[in-house]
């Protein structure tokens, strides 16, 4: 069980918007930086976003990061079916002295 | 452009030990700003964060496999590797490298193909 706390799976159909959120605590989002990664089926997770928001060179705007307190979030609008993937957030847990993944979060494209 | 490329057993025997070599290309391993680490994902599940080095050689483990987890680096072959021992069945998984940026929530930004091991008598 992660630290990071992510919703199993969201959907939404094409073109429209949906969010992930990741949820954690003082000792990791409340005091690190937070990334975001997307991993298509069979391949290796590829980073979208970086310390928040800064979104990873090619990566289209379609994909933003934010964050508030203990919890961030990743949202990506006008959803096109290669976004079905898994995505996941990670940070530093200063408490556990470990870089943490979340649990991940299935993303359908009705 | 920077790769990374796993290389290892793909089938090891419990209690005995696993060795990865993470092979980098396009990028000096001894560079200033940028750490290297691993990260593993048993099938059906999330990733893992396994080990970091950073441009001092000091390394980061995860508390959970401190015990059995070793990272080192050969700057003459631009290589860093990963040894795990002894491993149990729950070490299946794919093995993935990559490099890391420094500093605290650091991030992931290249990462290998992966290669899958599995731990089976």
């Amino acid at each position: 069980q992660s630290v990071l706390t992510q919703p199993p799976s969201v959907s939404a159909a094409p073109g429209q918007k949906v969010t992930v959120s990741c949820s954690g605590g003082r000792s990791n989002i409340g005091s690190s930086f937070v990334s975001w990664y997307q991993q298509l089926p069979g391949t290796a997770p590829k980073l979208l976003i970086s310390e928040d928001y800064k979104r990873f060179s090619g990566i289209p705007d379609r994909f933003s990061g934010s964050k508030s307190g203990t919890s961030a979030t990743l949202g990506i609008t006008g959803l096109q079916s290669g976004d079905e993937a898994d995505y996941y957030c990670a940070t530093w847990d200063n408490v556990l002295d470990a870089l943490v993944f979340g649990g991940g979060t299935k993303l359908t494209v009705l | 452009q920077l790769q990374l490329q796993e290389s290892g057993p793909g089938l090891v025997k419990p209690s005995e030990t696993l060795s990865l070599t993470c092979t980098v290309s396009g990028d000096s391993i001894s560079s200033s700003y940028w750490y290297w680490g691993w990260i593993r994902q048993p099938p059906g599940k999330g990733l893992e964060w396994i080990t970091t080095i950073n441009n001092s050689w000091k390394t980061y483990y995860n508390p959970a496999l401190k015990s059995r987890v070793t990272i080192s680096v050969d700057t003459s072959q631009n290589q860093f590797s990963l040894t795990l021992s002894p491993v149990i069945a729950a070490d299946t998984a794919v093995y993935y490298c990559a490099r890391q940026s420094s500093g605290l929530g650091s991030f992931h930004d290249y990462w290998g193909q992966g290669i899958m091991v599995t731990i089976s008598s």
